[in-house]
């Protein structure tokens, strides 16, 4: 089955600065890839997606970049907020099923 | 856009006890449902994948006898937790996926959660 990783666990930068949390993917039949934030108690919200077809996708000061041949994809986050603070997590899907989370990274932005 | 609410948001139990956890999609008819499961500090692990109408999927090593999945309409999946113990205290969240015609079936809509203590 598939199995994602997530990297790095932990991250802290200062406002400001970039952000850049990589996963890798096992199953190369996997073609869906969201994003999710998570703050403490709330529920996984849905930040940026992207699919097996498009090596990159940006959304403002959010962008996933994906490398199919490597099977790794990459969510970059610039001029990060306080806001920004929290539990990232990606996942991999094959056409919307079998969901398979990372095991998230826990960000944090010093003001 | 596509919310998903989920009742009751926190419930207290004693053990032997059982628990029905409702997942309804508000505005949006979900051909899909998922149940996960999440304990503090960790990820979401999928618990089971609910279709509308028919027997839901079970992840390995999730007992289906004691997570009770029904799905009975496009907007309405229910988890009941069944002989809950101490063991089953966990943060649950349902997701959905819209059926949106033209548009994307992958996208998938996370419940607020359901805290569960088991005491």
């Amino acid at each position: 089955g598939e199995n994602v990783e997530q990297h790095p666990s932990t991250l802290s930068v200062q406002e400001g600065d970039s952000a850049v949390i990589k996963c890798t993917y096992s199953d190369s039949a996997s073609n869906y890839f969201p994003w999710y934030k998570q703050e403490l108690g709330k529920r996984p919200q849905l930040i940026i997606d992207i699919r097996s077809n498009v090596g990159e996708k940006k959304d403002q000061r959010i962008a996933v970049t994906l490398n199919k041949t490597a099977k790794h994809f990459s969510l970059h986050i610039t001029e990060t907020q306080p806001e920004d603070s929290a539990v990232y997590f990606c996942a991999a899907s094959i056409y919307g099923q079998n969901f398979v989370f990372g095991p998230g990274t826990r960000l944090s932005v010093l003001p | 856009g596509a919310v998903v609410s989920q009742h009751p948001s926190w419930v207290i139990c004693k053990s032997g006890t059982s628990v029905k956890i409702e997942c309804r999609s508000l505005d949006f008819q979900a051909t899909t449902m998922f149940w996960y499961r999440q304990f503090p500090k960790q990820s979401l692990m999928l618990m089971a994948t609910s279709n509308e109408g028919s027997k839901a999927t079970y992840e390995q090593g999730v007992e289906k006898d004691k997570f009770l999945i029904n799905h009975a309409s496009l907007t309405l999946s229910t988890l009941t937790v069944t002989s809950a113990h101490p063991e089953d205290s966990s943060f649950y969240i349902c997701s959905a996926i819209a059926r949106m015609g033209g548009g994307s079936t992958d996208t998938q809509y996370f419940g607020p959660g359901t805290r569960l203590t088991v005491l």
